[in-house]
């Protein structure tokens, strides 16, 4: 079992819906957690991290994390074509960092 | 700050030669990644520095790769003799404190194509 797992997807969306990106951990050591972005040919960049239990919110952007079901999410609202690119979930354990291995997703326009 | 710098940026080479991948993390931070990427197995660590220290190289697939850091500003990963198997993108990334809220940020990669 992998430490952290990810749907590869491909997910699409049309735009302006929202955009659901969902991750798994198996540490329950696990301190904190990360969302990354890649678009093809560039290196993974953060959107957002998040360590408490419930709902954070940047902009568009939503993380929620569930430690009992061990379970992390990405909301993406009002989606552009712009956010069409790999989602990577991280999760540090305090010790090292563990990636997913992403989910592809394609805004239509 | 310039960021993470990655040297070179591609590299084309045949099986058998020697490649050495280079790594310049931010300035200040203490601890060093090297990551290799493909399609079929996502991003996977390969090993990390803590203060120029190797802490986990557990995942340094075989012997043919070694890495070092020796100062506070440079790294290097090596891959000798370099196999058609080993084609991936190769991030380095650098951070700075192993605190819940601290991320990692990469450098641009070095995308490698072993012939």
């Amino acid at each position: 079992q992998k430490e952290v797992e990810q749907n590869s997807g491909p997910l699409s969306v049309p735009e302006g819906a929202i955009a659901s990106l969902n991750c798994t951990y198996s540490d329950r050591g696990s301190q904190s957690f990360f969302w990354y972005r890649q678009y093809s040919g560039k290196s993974p960049e953060l959107i957002m991290f998040i360590y408490s239990n419930g709902d954070k919110e940047d902009g568009r952007f939503t993380a929620q994390l569930n430690k009992a079901s061990q379970y992390v999410s990405l909301l993406i609202r009002d989606s552009q074509p712009s956010d069409s690119a790999t989602y990577l979930c991280a999760a540090n354990t305090g010790n090292q960092f563990y990636f997913g291995t992403g989910t592809s997703l394609t805004v239509i326009p | 700050d310039a960021g993470v710098i990655q040297s070179p940026r591609h590299e084309v080479t045949e099986m058998g030669q020697e490649v050495t991948l280079r790594c310049k993390p931010i300035s200040g931070h203490d601890y060093l990644f090297w990551y290799r990427q493909t399609m079929m197995r996502g991003l996977e660590l390969l090993i990390y520095f803590n203060n120029n220290v190797p802490i986990d190289d557990s995942g340094m697939p075989e012997d043919r790769f070694s890495a070092k850091m020796p100062n506070a500003s440079f790294s290097t990963l090596k891959i000798q003799p370099s196999e058609p198997r080993d084609s991936a993108v190769y991030f380095c990334a650098s951070s700075l404190l192993r605190s819940r809220q601290e991320t990692q940020y990469f450098g641009p990669g070095t995308r490698l194509l072993v012939l």
